[in-house]
């Protein structure tokens, strides 16, 4: 398989940041995507990291090390609507992309 | 809006009847990709056509056969569906095989009775 781990659940407070853990297998590796994806719907896409270091957009930054198969996906000032779950995916090759079961994240008031 | 449409939502159908599911994109994107997802599972790429070339995942069973007649359309049929073949399936384009953005229908919710 393609190693992917992370956490199966999460819960955090509105308004606080999250960090959501990520490791996979280094093998092959050629970019690593966060996609978001609400109960019954498609993954929309939020972030894509090839090189090492932190990539910011907005409320949402991703971090990747290569070296140690690990990224994380950090969500700042939390909304309710931010409750989902959040797919980590690998690509390898011709845009493969082989996602980790998902971290479902919970967003209390 | 440009966008990838599945239809129909939600299709269900009989152990071991043929069902084809139907993704059309308006992006006019280059790659279309099948993926599979379970209950509380990752999505599993089935296969991907860049153009009109076909690109099957190994593990992908025989049961699962795609086409794709033009740019637009792309086709999932299932030629004798299992209980275990009850799933999401989500179709998704990208530019090219360098584009690294993936852009994701709504997904077919299969259900086999």
């Amino acid at each position: 398989g393609q190693n992917i781990d992370q956490p199966t659940e999460m819960t955090a407070t509105e308004g606080a940041i999250v960090q959501i853990n990520c490791t996979y297998q280094t093998s092959g590796f050629n970019g690593l995507f966060w996609y978001q994806q609400h109960a019954g719907e498609a993954p929309t896409f939020l972030s894509y990291n090839v090189l090492d270091g932190l990539e910011e957009k907005g409320r949402f930054s991703s971090f990747l090390s290569r070296s140690k198969g690990y990224s994380y996906l950090l969500l700042k000032e939390l909304q309710m609507k931010d409750s989902a779950s959040y797919l980590c995916a690998r690509r390898t090759g011709a845009n493969n992309l082989f996602f980790g079961t998902g971290t479902r994240l919970t967003v209390i008031p | 809006d440009a966008m990838v449409i599945q239809n129909p939502r939600y299709q269900v159908t009989q152990f071991g009847k043929p069902v084809t599911l139907s993704c059309s994109q308006t992006l006019n994107h280059n790659v279309m990709y099948w993926y599979q997802q379970k209950s509380s599972q990752a999505p599993k790429l089935l296969f991907h056509y860049y153009d009109k070339d076909f690109n099957n995942e190994a593990d992908t069973p025989d049961n699962f056969q795609s086409r794709r007649p033009n740019t637009s359309f792309c086709f999932l049929d299932i030629r004798s569906p299992g209980l275990g073949d009850a799933a999401m399936y989500l179709c998704a384009t990208s530019s090219d095989r360098a584009a690294y953005e993936q852009y994701f229908g709504p997904g077919t919710r299969l259900t086999v009775t």
